[in-house]
């Protein structure tokens, strides 16, 4: 099946520790985005990538960085320049950006500090 | 600024008691508006697109309608399994700083008591 696979579901982070967050997608598409979700608020971008070694920040992206060396692959790497990391963090991807179409997501990675 | 807000922010509603969420937008042009449905600790999925004022879909117990200014989430006869988060998002003609990504609302957590 298609879709798009994120882990861990569970991350501890220790105080001036980076940690990285895997997405993984089989369903061909060019683009992929990071969003990041806290409670009672909409879901903010990190990152998005519209193509293979090629990606531009979002709104809320200091702190954070990515890479994007394969198609199918986006991570995301929590810097400890992060000072409120802890949320639950969402990969998504579409055929093409700017395209009207669905972003499909994955299960999400809930991020805690130690 | 480009915005979306949803209301109410939590819905409590007895099996069978039909109802709607709203979805107030403010952007510079529509190209979609979207709905997505998201469960506890689980990424949003999909459930219609939105193009035009006027355009209604259906899915079993839910029908999204759209304005020119706002969204309608109408869920009829609703049942516990109903019980999520409901997410809307818009897409903006502009091709500037968002290079056309999604712009979401704060959801409406929806709860179905039997």
């Amino acid at each position: 099946d298609g879709g798009i696979t994120q882990s861990p579901k569970y991350l501890f982070r220790k105080e001036g520790q980076n940690v990285t967050l895997s997405c993984e997608q089989n369903l061909n598409h060019d683009a992929m985005y990071w969003y990041r979700q806290d409670p009672g608020q909409g879901l903010r971008l990190i990152y998005y990538s519209q193509i293979v070694n090629d990606f531009q920040k979002g709104d809320i992206a200091e702190g954070y960085s990515v890479s994007r060396e394969k198609k199918e692959s986006f991570p995301l790497t929590v810097t400890s320049a992060q000072k409120n990391p802890t949320a639950f963090y969402l990969c998504a991807s579409k055929r093409r950006a700017g395209l009207v179409e669905k972003l499909f997501f994955g299960s999400g990675t809930q991020l805690s500090v130690l | 600024e480009d915005q979306v807000t949803q209301s109410p922010e939590a819905l409590r509603l007895q099996e069978g008691e039909s109802s709607s969420l709203n979805c107030s937008y403010t952007v510079s042009g529509l190209r979609g508006l979207f709905w997505y449905r998201q469960d506890p600790g689980k990424g949003p999925e999909f459930l219609f697109t939105l193009y035009s004022a006027g355009e209604e879909k259906e899915k079993e117990r839910l029908k999204a309608t759209l304005t020119k200014k706002e969204s309608f989430l109408h869920i009829t006869a609703p049942k516990p399994e109903d019980s999520a988060t409901y997410l809307c998002a818009v897409q903006a003609l502009n091709y500037g700083g968002s290079q056309g990504n999604l712009i979401f609302g704060k959801g409406t957590k929806l709860s179905v008591k039997p």
